[in-house]
């Protein structure tokens, strides 16, 4: 099943922050982050992994809320680079595969 | 990391023919598979491409339409099979590293007439 993503779009000026949510119905081994830009590959931004472990871009932050399958992307000061659709992944137990969530839109203004 | 090559990077087709999509890695990965992407809606994995044996599809994709190999670790291929304009789509090779971080490749967009 999808996972649920909130909101589905923001705008923003550059230096604001903003929170993308990221929620699941199921259990999850794992939740991994993507930023895609229009017609470029979704690239990888950050895992974190039941337990607490966590790997990814040193300027991102996320968190993940075992018990309630939940997880949230935090952006702080944001940059116009930081505009793109981002999806969340969510790994059950069945080892490596990903199902994303419908994807949040962000865009930054000058 | 893995940089992962797609070619065609798109293509146009016409209805009834099949198109192969190649995918290479420049790394070993341990898992590759297979994404839909229509513009502006999310990823929909179709099938676990395994090496030497058959792929793993998901619910609503079969082997028929879309045959998938995987000869080694590092390249795999998929085959849309007798197109309809509802396979008008962007497809997606992915890869996934030791350290259970998936890398995507940019794409192919086909377009069926």
């Amino acid at each position: 099943q999808q996972p649920v993503q909130s909101p589905q779009a923001v705008i923003l000026r550059e230096g604001e922050d903003a929170v993308i949510n990221c929620s699941s119905s199921k259990a999850l081994y794992s939740v991994h982050w993507y930023r895609q830009k229009h017609g470029e590959a979704p690239v990888f931004l950050m895992i974190l992994l039941k337990g607490g472990e966590q790997k990814g871009h040193e300027k991102i932050s996320a968190s993940f809320n075992e018990k309630k399958q939940q997880s949230s992307l935090y952006l702080t000061a944001s940059q116009l680079s930081y505009s793109g659709t981002y999806f969340c992944g969510t790994e059950t137990p069945s080892y490596g595969k990903l199902t994303f969530g419908q994807g949040t839109i962000l865009t930054v203004h000058p | 990391s893995a940089v992962i090559s797609q070619k065609p990077s798109r293509d146009i087709c016409q209805r009834g023919t099949s198109l192969t999509i190649q995918c290479q890695v420049d790394s070993q990965v341990t898992m590759m598979f297979w994404y839909r992407q229509q513009p502006g809606q999310s990823l929909t994995l179709i099938a676990t491409a395994n090496q030497g044996s058959e792929a793993t599809y998901e619910s609503g994709f079969v082997i028929d339409k879309f045959p998938i190999s995987r000869p080694n670790l590092t390249f795999s291929t998929l085959t849309v099979s007798n197109m309809s304009p509802e396979d008008s789509s962007i497809y997606l090779c992915s890869a996934t590293t030791g350290e259970n971080i998936q890398y995507f490749g940019a794409g192919t967009r086909l377009s069926v007439l």
